[in-house]
């Protein structure tokens, strides 16, 4: 069953901290992988996308790992700021199939100064 | 170039009312998707159109129905709303045929059933 599983459901940091945030996906075969974040009553907005042969991606604070042989991605935040306060939202994308974007329940992130 | 716009940004309903959502996409895209977004749930697949035509559909009841004209603009309805219906519903648009492209997403319309 394809599937998208993030972790923690929720995070809160201290303004300046560094925090990474965990999606572990079952999805088969393999498309991309994308990080999401979303502001409190807003849409999604794009942060990396990432895919099978890429294991890196940076967008300026935000840099995103996959590990596609463990199935495996990563969001790390640098020198976290109080607008980074959103939930995270990993969605994987599969090469087949009609409804080939599966998402996950995303992690809350609060950042406190 | 304007972004995903969604019409209206609020609403409020009782039981058994039907309504409709609008969402115009970036000019140029011809790929709209809808997701209803509970805190529960997360985001969950309604359905997705492509040059006026459906392509693809998730597990919603038949309640739930879109369109898309012409112009790349589509409605979403839903038919006798039940309280279950509170959701933030989003549209997203993209500029190829396959929904797996980079989406945009607009803002949502907050829809509150009674």
């Amino acid at each position: 069953k394809n599937q998208v599983e993030q972790s923690p459901q929720s995070l809160i940091i201290l303004e300046g901290k560094n925090c990474t945030l965990q999606c572990n996906y079952t999805v088969s075969p393999f498309s991309n992988l994308r990080w999401y974040k979303q502001d409190t009553g807003r849409g999604p907005v794009s942060l990396t996308i990432m895919t099978f042969s890429e294991n890196t991606k940076s967008n300026g604070r935000y840099t995103a790992t996959l590990d596609a042989d463990t199935k495996q991605s990563s969001l790390h935040i640098t020198a976290s700021q109080l607008s980074d306060s959103a939930s995270y939202i990993c969605v994987v994308s599969t090469q087949t199939g009609a409804n080939n974007l599966f998402f996950g329940t995303g992690t809350r992130l609060t950042v406190i100064p | 170039k304007a972004g995903v716009t969604q019409t209206p940004r609020y609403l409020i309903k009782t039981r058994g009312q039907q309504v409709t959502l609008s969402c115009s996409p970036i000019s140029g895209h011809r790929s709209v998707s809808w997701y209803q977004q509970t805190p529960g749930q997360g985001l969950q697949f309604l359905f997705e159109y492509f040059s006026e035509t459906q392509r693809n559909k998730g597990n919603f009841p038949g309640r739930f129905s879109g369109r898309q004209f012409s112009n790349s603009r589509s409605e979403m309805n839903v038919s006798t709303l039940e309280l279950g219906d509170s959701a933030l519903y989003l549209c997203a648009s993209s500029p190829q045929d396959k929904r797996a492209e980079t989406q945009y997403f607009g803002p949502g319309t907050r829809l509150l059933v009674l």
